[in-house]
């Protein structure tokens, strides 16, 4: 039974790029929530996503952007990267509304320099 | 505002004692589940335990135990018979409001503390 993956594990950007994050989520979930972590802080929502569609968002700006698939695999998206963008972003998948459990990923390290 | 609260930064203890982590939480909500993970240095979140706003009895997982104080709003976590493998951080976590069809509510996180064991 495969867990919750994510790619890359580490990515190196520079101020401006752009990038796109993936997580699958895990075999039987339908819902898969974004984590941002930086360093020594504990983790801040970013959005969840359930049926393609975004069904709840944290306070973070319009830079961030997502999508989900019909195969419940989803992609974080970040615009015009900022160096306090460097984080861990961490993927959780659950299954929707049924499931007190999040399931999450190993994270993908972004630095931004 | 919901809020967690990790008071202790930093913890060590012996291996093969116990060991207690604190977390309290304010949320007006009624209904609300309180989770602790582990994340040791590669990065993963491991959930350990979880506790339900209704439930009347602590929550239980192996070596890891509850400590559920409502009137309180605390939620500490308790570790027996620590092992080497214990060393990591540790989070407590919130998710306001009750479990509806496609509304898995955002967790709400502490800031973690870093738990050391001692051989």
């Amino acid at each position: 039974d495969a867990g919750v993956t994510q790619s890359p594990t580490h990515l190196i950007k520079t101020r401006g790029q752009q990038v796109t994050l993936r997580c699958s989520p895990k075999s039987g979930h339908d819902t898969v929530s974004w984590y941002q972590q930086a360093l020594g802080q504990g983790p801040q929502f970013i959005f969840q996503y359930y049926e393609e569609e975004e069904r709840q968002r944290g306070n973070f700006p319009d830079r961030f952007s997502g999508h989900q698939f019909p195969n419940y695999s989803s992609e974080l998206n970040v615009n015009a990267l900022l160096l306090g963008d460097s984080a861990l972003y961490l993927c959780a998948s659950s299954l929707g509304g049924f499931s007190y459990e999040q399931y999450f990923g190993p994270g993908t390290r972004l630095t931004v320099t | 505002a919901q809020k967690i609260t990790q008071t202790q930064p930093g913890m060590f203890v012996q291996e093969k004692e116990a060991v207690t982590l604190d977390c309290t939480y304010d949320t007006s909500d009624q209904s609300y589940g309180l989770f602790w993970y582990k994340q040791p240095s590669s990065g993963e979140m491991i959930f350990l335990i979880y506790q339900g706003s209704y439930d009347e009895q602590n929550a239980t997982e192996g070596r890891y135990s509850l400590n559920f104080q409502k009137a309180r709003k605390s939620a500490n976590l308790v570790i027996s018979a620590s092992q080497l493998g214990d060393s990591a951080m540790y989070f407590c976590a919130m998710r306001e409001g009750p479990l509806n069809a496609g509304n898995n509510r955002k967790l709400i996180w502490g800031l973690g503390t870093s738990l050391a064991v001692n051989p």
